[in-house]
């Protein structure tokens, strides 16, 4: 089945230590998407690809970067990761630009010490 | 700024009410409405909404779109224990890819 596949599920770091999460998908879909899920709170976007072409949102923090080095695949790397970074973080694609239909990864649930 | 604002934030039902989940927003170049709903994992997508006064219908689940009012309305009929989840309402505008609210929880009991 086509699907939107996350790993880890749960991560555990320690302040400051790097971090990297990964996303796959077997849709074809040329847009990713990073959000950010605090508890009881939307999920916030962080970044999306539209193909290669990177689009960061203003108030995501420079701590957090993005990789995508081909179709299938997007990382998210947190170069030091502080209390407040703990959330889920998910991971959506969309056809493509304009497409506003977004499927989800199950998400990575990270927990900071 | 964009703004999508649910309500309730939580509601608890028993097994066979009917509920119905409010979503209201504030966009520039509006475009479409979405509903989703999260489990304990990831958001399942359940509606897209772009025309007032067409309901979006799928089992025991409906949705409608008013633009003039700015608003979307989510009902879900006779709810099992298995609806219990938070309910996601988004707004794209073209401007960014969606824009969340902060959801509806809703509690289902036996």
């Amino acid at each position: 089945d086509a699907m939107v596949i996350q790993n880890p599920r749960y991560q555990v770091t320690q302040f400051g230590k790097p971090v990297t999460l990964s996303c796959s998908q077997t849709l074809n879909h040329n847009v990713m998407y990073w959000y950010q899920q605090k508890s009881s709170q939307a999920p916030k976007l962080l970044f999306h690809y539209y193909d290669k072409d990177f689009n960061n949102e203003a108030d995501t923090p420079d701590n957090f970067q993005s990789r995508r080095p081909n179709t299938s695949f997007c990382f998210l790397d947190i170069r030091s990761p502080g209390l407040g970074d703990a959330a889920m973080y998910l991971c959506a694609t969309s056809r493509d630009r304009g497409q506003e239909t977004q499927y989800f990864g199950p998400g990575t649930r990270l927990l900071v010490l | 700024e964009d703004k999508v604002v649910q309500s309730p934030l939580s509601l608890v039902v028993h097994e066979g009410d009917t509920v119905t989940l409010n979503c209201s927003y504030e966009v520039t170049n509006f475009r479409s409405l979405l509903w989703y709903k999260q489990e304990k994992k990831a958001p399942t997508f359940l509606f897209m909404l772009t025309s007032s006064g067409i309901e979006k219908k799928s089992g025991r689940l409906s949705s409608i779109l008013d633009k003039k009012e700015l608003f979307s309305i989510l009902n879900i009929t006779a709810t099992q224990t298995g609806d219990s989840a938070v309910y996601l309402c988004a707004v794209y505008s073209g401007n960014t890819p969606l824009v969340f609210g902060k959801g509806t929880r809703l509690s289902v009991i036996a």
